[in-house]
């Protein structure tokens, strides 16, 4: 089995602050870790994916997350935030054990941006 | 080109009513996916399939059926909703083993 941990319900920041969202996972098998992010009253849609190679990944919209296997996390970073980053982020992990391809989502994370 | 397309968008229902909800994917993926999303809960698995004629279940399987007759369509029933049943629900497709999951808009589900 494997489960995903969003310790931060919310995350109010200033724009242009930098901003970290944490993900921590468990699994007993090698893992695909992603982000998503929804905008109000949308469906989610891929931010970044680690699948495999470099532990730093790039993805949309200058986010960045870095794998780390000893910690077991996938935290999100941007270094400079802008007000339409204000949306839920939700970590995920899979792995392709009994097929499917199946997703366990995080509780999500709310990032509010400031003026 | 339209991804995932849910229908309908929004619906109300009485408890005890029947309803199914439509996903449809142009992108000739293998898997599809329902997932019912509540404040604080994150997106929980239904049910999946993994190519067309096959379904199975995932993590709150209780209370819906599925089928999978067309490989771009996968139907989510409710035969007796109940107000436990609100939710917004989102279908989602992958190609085979890419692991990348593409969502529809959602609906979303009001049960009195």
């Amino acid at each position: 089995a494997q489960s995903v941990t969003q310790l931060d319900s919310q995350v109010p920041v200033f724009e242009e602050a930098p901003v970290e969202l944490r993900c921590n996972y468990s699994s007993s098998v090698s893992v695909y870790l992603f982000w998503y992010v929804q905008y109000p009253n949308q469906g989610l849609q891929l931010l970044l994916k680690y699948l495999s190679g470099s532990t730093l990944v790039k993805g949309i919209n200058g986010f960045e997350a870095e794998f780390n296997k000893s910690q077991t996390s996938f935290h999100l970073r941007k270094p400079s935030v802008h007000i339409s980053d204000t949306a839920e982020y939700f970590c995920a992990v899979s792995s392709t054990a009994g097929g499917g391809n199946k997703l366990t989502f995080g509780t999500g994370t709310q990032l509010k941006v400031e003026l | 080109n339209a991804g995932v397309t849910q229908t309908p968008k929004f619906r109300v229902l009485k408890t005890g009513q029947s309803m199914t909800l439509l996903c449809a994917q142009d992108m000739n993926h293998e898997y599809m996916y329902w997932y019912r999303q509540d404040p604080g809960m994150g997106l929980r698995l239904i049910h999946y399939s993994v190519g067309e004629g096959t379904t199975a279940k995932g993590e709150v399987p209780d209370g819906y059926n599925v089928s999978r007759l067309k490989k771009q369509n996968f139907l989510l029933g409710l035969e007796s909703a109940a107000p436990s049943q609100t939710s917004v629900y989102f279908c989602a497709s992958s190609f085979g083993t890419s692991n990348i999951q593409y969502f529809g808009a959602g609906t979303r589900l009001s049960v009195l």
